[in-house]
């Protein structure tokens, strides 16, 4: 059975920073592209980052490119997030996805429960 | 970026009838290695997204047979053939055939 675990997040106060990370099972990590997906009180889905499968390719929103950095490692089967600088904005429902076979992400087939992160003085 | 643009973003329905989504992506979404990657999720209340559609049409492992996909290029549809209590909730289409990935707005499905 597969399944994502996020943890690492909680409050913090603007400016400050956190690492979010993703402990995977149930399948072969290193094989799968995986993202990061939030989601804020109330609001729809916003995709916030995604890596390859061999973390040949990364990709960041807007909104977070040049503030936030994900990376895996396989050894481990997990998935990470260093969030940097961090926004009001950014509070929300984190969600960690798995990827397609070997691809760079072409959907998001499993999800975990979600990590909250709020950004608040 | 590619902007993802559904209609409706409310659809109430009757149980037993059908129901209609539509995305519409603001660049085509074919890939260079030929395949679309569209794909639908649904979330209901309070649970985490679940795919239900890949790649335009592919239904994934476990989603029943009245949830359909359909389009190309720009133009896409979710289908509920008969709208079921469990249906209820927001519907999203996500394209990654570009980074940033997008999402669509949402629909929210309720029953009449």
């Amino acid at each position: 059975e597969v399944q994502l675990v996020e943890s690492g997040g909680g409050l913090v106060q603007p400016g400050r920073s956190l690492r979010l990370s993703c402990a995977a099972s149930g399948f072969t990590f290193g094989d799968y592209a995986m993202h990061w997906v939030r989601q804020a009180p109330g609001k729809g889905l916003e995709w916030v980052s995604g890596v390859s499968w061999n973390s040949g390719n990364t990709g960041y929103a807007d909104s977070v490119k040049g503030r936030f950095t994900i990376s895996r490692d396989n050894a481990k089967n997990s998935l990470y997030l260093q969030m940097n600088s961090l926004r009001a904005e950014d509070t929300a429902l984190y969600y960690c996805a798995k990827g397609d076979y070997r691809g760079s992400g072409g959907y998001a087939d499993y999800w975990g429960q979600g990590t909250l992160v709020t950004v608040s003085s | 970026d590619i902007v993802m643009t559904q209609t409706p973003l409310s659809s109430p329905v009757t149980l037993g009838q059908p129901a209609s989504i539509s995305c519409r992506s603001s660049q085509s979404l074919v890939h260079r290695d030929g395949n679309t990657y569209l794909s639908w999720l649904q979330q209901r209340p309070g649970q985490p997204p679940r795919l239900l559609i890949y790649n335009i049409f592919n239904r994934f492992s476990g989603v029943p047979d009245r949830f359909s996909g359909s389009g190309a290029g720009t133009d896409f549809t979710l289908n509920i053939s008969r709208v079921e209590a469990e249906d209820v909730g927001v519907y999203y289409c996500m394209q990654a055939t570009q980074y940033p990935r997008t999402f669509g707005q949402g629909t929210k499905v309720e029953i009449k």
